[in-house]
């Protein structure tokens, strides 16, 4: 089944304590994306990357690094997690243009 | 990308058919409307897309006008399982790869 992973599903930590969160896809896919989700902010995209070793930022990238190794995994990582990265995390990928294949979705709590 | 304005809300009874109009009143020559619907916090979903011409697929059908200003997307017989926020977006070709931009959407109810 074609689909996107994401993990964890759902993750609290404190302030500080580094964590990566962690998407894959199987459907060979170039492009991938990370999203944040807040109310009243809409969907905002925090990284994308066009292929491997390709990554460029996105809106709101600050406090977030990410890395494209293989074509099939691209992690979200934060360094330094701060209470204002608490959110709804969405990782996509797709091959056309325009049509995106989104995950589950992460919830992380930073306290 | 062009710029789209959704109704914040809609509602609509199931076994009814649901139309979610868009305006994108700047849309370009080379933008392409596409239609995603986000179930309460899971992944957004594609849907549909269109340059000009209507489109319809299994999950539903796209109308476009003829100016290209304004669309509707039909879901002919609305389920609750329908409920969710949907999006219109317009994209165009080769604009940068892999960003979408979305905006507030319409929350559509489907009441039993």
């Amino acid at each position: 089944e074609a689909q996107v992973t994401q993990n964890p599903r759902y993750l609290i930590t404190v302030t500080g304590k580094k964590l990566t969160v962690t998407c894959s896809q199987n459907m060979n896919h170039e492009y991938m994306s990370w999203y944040r989700q807040d109310p009243g902010l809409g969907l905002r995209q925090i990284y994308y990357s066009m292929n491997v070793e390709v990554t460029d930022k996105g809106d709101v990238p600050e406090g977030y690094k990410v890395s494209r190794k293989e074509k099939r995994n691209f992690p979200l990582i934060l360094e330094s997690p701060s209470p204002n990265q608490t959110s709804l995390y969405f990782c996509a990928s797709s091959f056309t243009e325009g049509i995106q294949y989104f995950g589950a979705g992460t919830r992380l709590s930073v306290l | 990308d062009a710029k789209t304005t959704q109704p914040p809300s809609m509602d609509c009874a199931e076994g009814r058919a649901a139309n979610l109009p868009c305006n994108h009143s700047t849309i370009s020559g080379n933008e392409y409307v596409y239609w995603y619907r986000q179930i309460h916090s899971q992944g957004p979903q594609y849907i549909i897309h269109g340059l000009k011409n209507n489109e319809t697929n299994e999950m539903a059908s796209l109308i476009i006008t003829e100016d290209r200003k304004s669309s509707t997307l039909i879901l002919p017989h609305a389920t609750l399982r329908d409920t969710a926020v949907y999006y219109c977006i317009v994209r165009a070709r080769g604009s940068t790869l892999g960003r979408l931009y979305f905006g507030r959407g319409t929350q559509l109810t489907v009441w039993p």
